[in-house]
């Protein structure tokens, strides 16, 4: 099947610091990708879709200019949380559609990036 | 809008029983449901879909599902539960091939031996 992978799988920063998430589709190709925040003991929560290309579409309440997404290649997109903070701590996992004819309706997951903000 | 209830924030089934793990949904259009599976600090996994065609679904692992229009429901079923099957699992639709989806809250199933 698809796999999607994520990197970090971890990362602990300092209050203030800027963090880059990568997500990449290996042996497809995703236009879209999107990215979701968990909380724990919680559902997934859409915060961005990533179109290569173009700029992202952000859900509402999302901070577009703290939450920096680049979709610059149609294996590659990168989520930078900007100036991170404590309650930034989350879960973070990315997910791309595949392309290819009859599968253009399932997300694949990627293992998530847990993130601690000192 | 588009929505998904799991009434169940956990189900219990001993080892070698059936399991049923419930989901209904609410889309304008026909609806794309899934079924994923997320084991502790890791991602989610596929495990099936409904798009179109038989109404009983198999997925990955002897799950199925099994799409009911009328009562816009899309329970995952498996007839014989294994420990390995304790996991979070999360029902979710879309309306098109292409939109995002909306997950369901999230069930926790514990597989006893």
């Amino acid at each position: 099947g698809a796999v999607v992978s994520q990197h970090p799988s971890w990362v602990i920063c300092k209050s203030g610091t800027s963090v880059k998430i990568e997500c990449r589709s290996l042996d497809f190709q995703a236009t879209t990708m999107f990215w979701y925040r968990q909380f724990p003991k919680q559902s997934l929560m859409l915060m961005a879709t990533s179109n290569e290309g173009s700029k992202a579409t952000y859900e509402q309440g999302v901070e577009k200019d703290k939450f920096l997404i680049n979709h610059a290649s149609l294996t590659l997109s990168t989520l930078t949380v900007t100036s991170a903070h404590p309650e930034d701590s989350s879960f973070y996992i990315c997910s791309a559609r595949d392309q290819s004819a009859g599968g253009q309706e399932t997300q694949y997951f990627g293992p998530g990036t847990r993130l601690l903000v000192l | 809008a588009q929505s998904v209830a799991q009434p169940e924030d956990q189900v219990n089934v001993a080892e070698g029983n059936p399991l049923t793990v419930k989901c209904t949904y609410s889309v304008s259009g026909n609806p794309y449901l899934f079924w994923y599976v997320q084991y502790p600090n890791r991602g989610l996994q596929f495990l099936l879909k409904y798009i179109t065609g038989d109404n009983l679904v198999k997925g990955s692992y002897g799950f199925e599902a099994e799409f009911n229009k009328s009562q816009t429901s899309f329970h995952l079923k498996k007839p014989s539960a294994l420990v390995s099957d304790s996991a979070l699992y999360f029902c979710a639709v879309s309306d098109n091939a292409g939109n995002m989806l909306t997950f369901g809250g999230g069930t926790r199933l514990m597989v006893k031996p």
